[in-house]
């Protein structure tokens, strides 16, 4: 099983970025996504397609409702520039765990 | 507070072994809580490289370690354990323990920092 995002995504502060990750059925399974700075471990922002862990800021939401899943960040800063990861598990799948691609976020 | 510390990385030639371990703090580390161990290449994304449940009686691979990684936990020590062996150039990479949040959660929110595996002749 496989989930494309793109690469990369360019944003002004301020502004909106929206990232997907593209899978076959993904609307099936639970979306979960990380956000990974520069030579830190990777921090989970959304879990189950739409839930904020606690601590995570109200800008971070994310949507699964038909391919592609999506994390959008809402009125962007320069803190949120890093590399995001979506993620799915099924437990009846081999391997278990998958995750996307990676998308690089840069705060222009 | 979920605590995370990896320990056991460094260097190792082609066809050598390396045994990583995690220790676990800041919660109960039982049957509640299956782990994982995730690994990232230079410059290169997540791969999930081994899961095993809480109870340390299901393990489960990914195709690219499969027969020569080991993973297992010590739930009175607080401790996951990857041992691997016959590693390969392309097994370089920083290595994360990682916690489920809990059964039939599919996510993970907690993180070690990470060990570095250098394979390298």
């Amino acid at each position: 099983y496989v989930l494309t995002q793109p690469p990369s995504v360019s944003v002004a502060p301020g502004q909106t970025a929206t990232i997907t990750c593209h899978g076959d059925n993904i609307a099936t399974y639970n979306v979960h996504w990380y956000q990974q700075r520069p030579g830190r471990a990777p921090v989970l922002v959304v879990h189950d397609d739409d839930d904020r862990p606690s601590g995570i800021p109200e800008r971070f939401s994310g949507s699964n409702s038909g391919s592609p899943a999506t994390l959008t960040i809402s009125r962007v800063e320069a803190g949120d520039e890093a590399d995001y990861f979506c993620q799915v598990w099924d437990r009846t799948r081999d391997p278990p765990d998958v995750f996307g691609t990676g998308t690089m976020l840069t705060v222009l | 507070e979920v605590q995370l510390l990896e320990s056991g990385g460094g260097l190792v030639q082609p066809g050598g072994s390396l045994k990583l371990s995690c220790a676990a703090s800041g919660f109960t580390f039982s049957i509640d809580y299956a782990m994982s161990w995730v690994r990232q290449a230079p410059g290169r994304g997540l791969e999930w490289v081994s899961g095993i449940t809480g109870s340390g009686t299901t393990t489960s691979y990914a195709a690219s370690v499969k027969g020569r990684f080991t993973v297992s936990r010590d739930n009175s020590k607080n401790t996951l354990i990857l041992q691997m062996t016959s590693l390969r150039l392309e097994d370089t990479a920083t290595y994360f323990c990682a916690r489920k949040a809990g059964w039939g959660r599919g996510y993970y929110d907690g993180w070690g920092q990470g060990a570095l595996v250098i394979v390298s002749s």
